[in-house]
Parts: structure tokens; sequence; C-alpha cells
């Protein structure tokens, strides 16, 4: 099946600084998503992006569909950044394989 | 964007009962769900795919007797967990895809369950 890699898997800030997140897929996919996890489990849509750029405020998103990768920028980070990023690759239908995750935790 | 809304949030139970989690899409009409599990520091693993009106799919490995997938209406789909076992106390999340061109996923809230 495919193979999603995310890095790097832990991620430290201090608070402003700015992160970015990389996702590797290993074979052609219909759409990729970026989510947050907060601590209480909920996943948070960030970005639908199949290809191209989008921004939405401190947050913009890559996809390289071609290379097979995307890239999730984070600027000028809050405390409330923290958690799990996951990517997740749309095989077909829906059927989505997620990556192992970037932990994230922004230092006041 | 769309929302999808999972019940209990909290579950425990005795080892030996069942314990079903129901999965509503609340603005959108889901014809298909998908159920994940996900244990402690770890990521999402597809259990199944929940189609209306039809039997669910389930991924290589998970065991269909034990996990129940029921998608009887458009809003509306549930896994019981069949005579748990301390060995499926885990966080089960559901997701609806919505979406016209395409589609994109919409996660409930997630339920902890914990088997004792």
């Amino acid at each position: 099946g495919i193979q999603v890699e995310q890095s790097p898997p832990d991620l430290i800030l201090q608070e402003g600084a700015n992160s970015t997140l990389r996702c590797n897929f290993s074979d052609s996919v219909n759409n990729l998503q970026w989510f947050h996890q907060n601590p209480w489990g909920q996943l948070i849509n960030l970005f639908y992006i199949p290809s191209g750029t989008k921004q939405n405020g401190r947050l913009s998103a890559t996809t390289v569909a071609t290379e097979r990768y995307s890239l999730l920028y984070i600027s000028s980070s809050q405390t409330t950044d923290s958690g799990v990023y996951f990517c997740a690759v749309e095989i077909r239908a829906g059927k989505s394989t997620f990556g192992d995750g970037t932990t994230l935790t922004v230092k006041p | 964007g769309a929302v999808v809304s999972q019940h209990p949030s909290w579950v425990i139970c005795k080892s030996g009962t069942s314990v079903k989690i129901e999965c509503r899409s609340l603005d959108f009409q889901a014809t298909t769900m998908f159920w994940y599990r996900q244990f402690p520091k770890q990521s999402l693993m597809l259990m199944a795919t929940s189609n209306e009106g039809s039997k669910a799919t389930y991924e290589q490995g998970v065991e269909k007797d034990k996990f129940l997938i029921n998608h009887a209406s458009l809003t509306l789909s549930t896994l019981t967990v069949t005579s748990a076992h301390p060995e499926d106390s885990s966080f089960y999340i559901c997701s609806g895809w919505y979406g016209s061109n395409g589609g994109e996923l919409f996660f409930g809230e997630g339920s902890r369950l914990t088997v004792l």
C-alpha cells in the first residue's frame, strides 16, 4: 500500500518562531489533507490541498503532487498551535492513509 | 466545513460486554463514512469503510465479527464493539466524506473506550 512519511516526528519551538512540516507519499493520490489533533483528540481540518498553495492566516500549505510531497508552514507560532499535525492522503473515494504525525510543542 | 458528531465521548465497560458508538453527520448526507482507531501516541489506522445501505468494507486484520458496523441512514453510522476485552481499549474516531468534486474528510470528536 501507499506509504506516508512525515517529518520531523517531534518539533519544539519558542513562541513566535516559524516552522515547516513535511509529508512525503509514495504514490499518486487523489487528494491530501492536513489536520491538527488537539489535546482532546479532536481532528481539526486545516487544509484540503491536492495541489498548489493555500493560506489561512498564519498557516499555509503547498502540495507538489508530481514530486509527491506536501509542506505545512506555521508562522509566528503560538502555544495554542501545540499538538499533533497529520497529513492524510486519499487513495480513492475518501479512503485515506495517515502519516505518523508531527508532534509540535510551542513554549511560551 | 461539515459537522460530524460522535457519541459517547467516553465509555467504560466490563470485559465481555458490547459497546455501541454512534457517528452522525449533522449538516450533510454521508453516503460514506470511515472508522479509525488510534492507540496512544500513534497514528490513525483505518478500520473500515461504512457505506449507506450496504455492508461495510473492513481493512485487512480487522475482525468484522468483533467490530460490527451499520450504516442504516445517510446521517448515521454505528460501530459496535462486541464482547469487548481490555485489548479493545482505544480511541475510535469516525469521519464523514463530504464534497462534490473530490471530497474532504470531516471527523467526529472521537470516543475513548476503556474495557476493564
